[in-house]
């Protein structure tokens, strides 16, 4: 049962343009959403995160949006660069623990 | 530098071994986690824990065994019982728990000679 789900294994996009990572969950008691970046034979590591009260986050580049009716939330980077070229994972954590569900994961490509 | 350190990054192991892979943390973080990458599939959870000396089951506990005796440390032993144990193994600790990120080692690759 997944509960968390990526369904584009893989993304490529042209340097400059945006990239648009998607992932969907079905466990309503999720209220922490994460996205991780992850080269291969490395650990991941943090770039964003939102709580269910808010509905988008920002940080330089990257912003996450949250649609909690469709219980889908989307990870934006503009503008994609070379150095983005990783797998992005998607993570959400249930009320009040700190445990974190992981999706499959979408290989991201940006070509210069 | 603070940080996570997982060794070793490469581990061979026979059939019907255990073999125990390190964590240590600098972070001064309470909670630590360990979890287990297959290809084209993400992180499960086995282990974690919130305190020294107290650690819960994950989703995929069966075949691993935990300690959790200094703040700094959480060893997992992969005991023969786990009859699949070829995977990527990460550790995470967290400043506490609750909603915060968790931030990972660089993983230990662990395969079956």
């Amino acid at each position: 049962d997944q509960q968390v789900k990526q369904n584009s294994p893989s993304l490529s996009v042209q340097e400059g343009r945006i990239s648009i990572l998607n992932c969907d969950y079905t466990n309503s008691m999720f209220d922490y959403f994460l996205w991780y970046k992850k080269y291969p034979a490395e650990g991941p590591t943090f770039l964003i995160s939102i709580s269910s009260i808010k509905d988008k986050n920002e940080d330089g580049r990257f912003t996450v949006f949250l649609n909690k009716s469709a219980k889908h939330l989307s990870l934006h980077i503009v503008p994609s660069q070379p150095g983005d070229s990783a797998v992005y994972f998607c993570a959400a954590s249930p009320s009040n623990t700190g445990k974190l569900i992981f999706g499959q994961g979408t290989t991201l490509q940006v070509k210069p | 530098d603070g940080g996570i350190t997982q060794s070793p990054k490469y581990l061979f192991r026979k059939e019907g071994q255990n073999v125990t892979l390190s964590c240590e943390q600098n972070l001064n973080h309470d909670a630590m986690y360990w979890y287990r990458q297959d290809p084209g599939q993400g992180l499960r959870l086995i282990y974690y824990s919130q305190i020294v000396n107290d650690f819960q089951k994950g989703d995929i506990a069966e075949g691993y065994s935990v300690s959790r005796e200094k703040k700094e440390s959480f060893p997992l032993t992969v005991t023969s019982a786990q009859k699949n144990p070829t995977a990527f193994y990460l550790c995470a600790s967290s400043i506490e728990r609750g909603p915060r990120p968790q931030h990972f080692g660089d993983g230990t690759r662990l395969s079956i000679l």
